[in-house]
């Protein structure tokens, strides 16, 4: 066990929809990221937040937004949902920015997203 | 931009035998580098991670890597394979463009045979 929770774990939906992955961190750890895989693209990074800024964006669509909160959980927005969203989604947190990028990141269970 | 490759999606051995996973990366700077485990349905454990502190790092459940800047490589190494190694393995690189993102390979499943 991580310590890094997520929920849900299973999101089915539809195309054109919008949902909400949930994220709460190791405790004490103030770094959250997110991930998606999928089986063409592999994992891809998609944003980073340091106690509750954004800190680095990768290849985010703009149709994904993120936020993390003052009590560090964070939350994944997915709006106008397509087919090839489909991936498993995951959350990592680490303790904090170092100037080397050498923390480990500790990665939750992941919550796999199927648009039907 | 760095970048990295795991050459062989998958590789079976059997038990008892060589485990030999291999990653290549790109990067103009001195990189971090780390091992992640899958298992199925679940999230990546850290296995190892180099930070230039030595070139031979030791990790969990007896795994090895050895950086090796002149091949720009971080191969992963284990002597004997056990039937509860049998995962899917990531390399990753660290970004050192300030952000700790890290860019993994696609990763190699790994099969042990009894």
């Amino acid at each position: 066990d991580s310590g890094v929770t997520q929920t849900p774990k299973h999101l089915i939906t539809a195309t054109g929809q919008r949902v909400t992955l949930r994220c709460s961190p190791r405790s004490g750890d103030l770094s959250v990221y997110w991930y998606q895989q999928s089986l063409d693209q592999g994992l891809q990074f998609l944003i980073q937040y340091y106690n509750g800024e954004e800190r680095a964006k990768g290849n985010i669509l703009e149709r994904f937004s993120a936020q993390q909160f003052p009590d560090l959980h964070s939350e994944l927005n997915l709006s106008s949902l397509e087919l090839g969203d489909s991936a498993l989604y995951f959350c990592a947190s680490s303790e904090y920015p170092s100037s080397g990028g050498a923390n480990e990141q500790f990665f939750g269970p992941g919550t796999r997203l199927t648009v039907l | 931009a760095q970048s990295v490759t795991q050459l062989g999606s998958h590789v079976s051995v059997s038990e008892g035998a060589l485990v030999l996973l291999r990653c290549n990366y790109s990067s103009s700077v001195p990189p971090y580098l780390f091992w992640y485990v899958q298992y199925p349905n679940q999230g990546l454990q850290l296995l190892l991670k180099y930070t230039s502190a030595a070139t031979l790092v030791k990790g969990i459940n007896g795994f090895e890597a050895e950086f090796k800047k002149s091949e720009t490589s971080f191969h992963l190494t284990k002597p004997s394979a056990h039937m509860s190694d049998a995962a899917e393995y990531f390399c990753a690189v660290s970004d050192q463009g300030g952000s700790e993102k890290l860019v993994f390979g696609k990763g190699t499943k790994l099969t042990v045979n009894p």
